[in-house]
């Protein structure tokens, strides 16, 4: 079965501070898929980045990085010189299996970041 | 292109009322998921489903019902609601291949009294 740990319930950060929202996982594939979602104050789910058991390059865009290790099963999600429109709640999120799995997800509890001005 | 939409975006219901969502994509997805998420969790699995005419059971199936009658839908059926499905109800949609992203409708907010 898989499974995902959000260790971290709430974070709270003054702007420009830098933020990293931890991620663990737990799964029996050798192939499979990492997520982050961002669900602002608003409730939509925004799509952040996806990546795949294969490739454990660490990706940056803009101020947000990505730090994939297989080793100790975590994604972690770096937001660098925050701002307060980067207060919302951030999902890991795990799939698996996709020829048999049809693709189904299973979601962290989610990150509360809270960033102050 | 409208990609993922759902109806209502908000329902109040009496406890025992029965009800229907609508999930509806535009993108020719083969691949679609109703799920809910209740304060302080994230999304859990309620139902799915692999293409038209197929359905099968997540992690929460209980008390929910579905169809996919056409390609492009996914109703999502509460017969007799109760309390313990407030919530509120994402539906997903990705494309057949493995590399491929769920897109997520803006989410139903549900009430039941």
């Amino acid at each position: 079965a898989q499974k995902v740990t959000q260790a971290q319930t709430e974070i709270s950060v003054v702007e420009k501070e830098d933020v990293t929202l931890d991620c663990v996982y737990e799964t029996r594939d050798t192939t499979y898929y990492l997520f982050w979602y961002k669900q602002p104050p608003s409730g939509e789910l925004v799509f952040l980045i996806r990546r795949n058991s294969f490739d454990e390059q660490n990706e940056i865009s803009g101020r947000y990085s990505w730090n994939f290790q297989k080793s100790t099963s975590s994604f972690n999600f770096t937001i660098t010189a925050s701002q307060v429109v980067d207060s919302a709640v951030y999902f890991c999120a795990l799939s698996e299996g996709f020829n048999t799995n049809a693709g189904k997800s299973t979601f962290g509890d989610g990150t509360t970041l809270t960033v102050k001005p | 292109n409208a990609g993922v939409t759902q109806t209502p975006k908000f329902r109040v219901l009496k406890t025992g009322q029965s009800m229907t969502l609508l999930c509806a994509q535009d993108m020719n997805h083969e691949y679609m998921y109703w799920y809910r998420q209740d304060p302080g969790m994230g999304l859990r699995l309620i139902h799915y489903s692999v293409g038209e005419g197929t359905t099968a059971k997540g992690e929460v199936p209980d008390g929910y019902n579905v169809s996919r009658l056409k390609k492009q839908n996914f109703l999502l059926g509460l017969e007799s609601a109760a309390p313990s499905q407030t919530s509120v109800y994402f539906c997903a949609s990705r494309l057949e291949t493995s590399t491929d992203t769920q897109y997520f409708g803006p989410g139903t907010r549900l009430t039941v009294l």
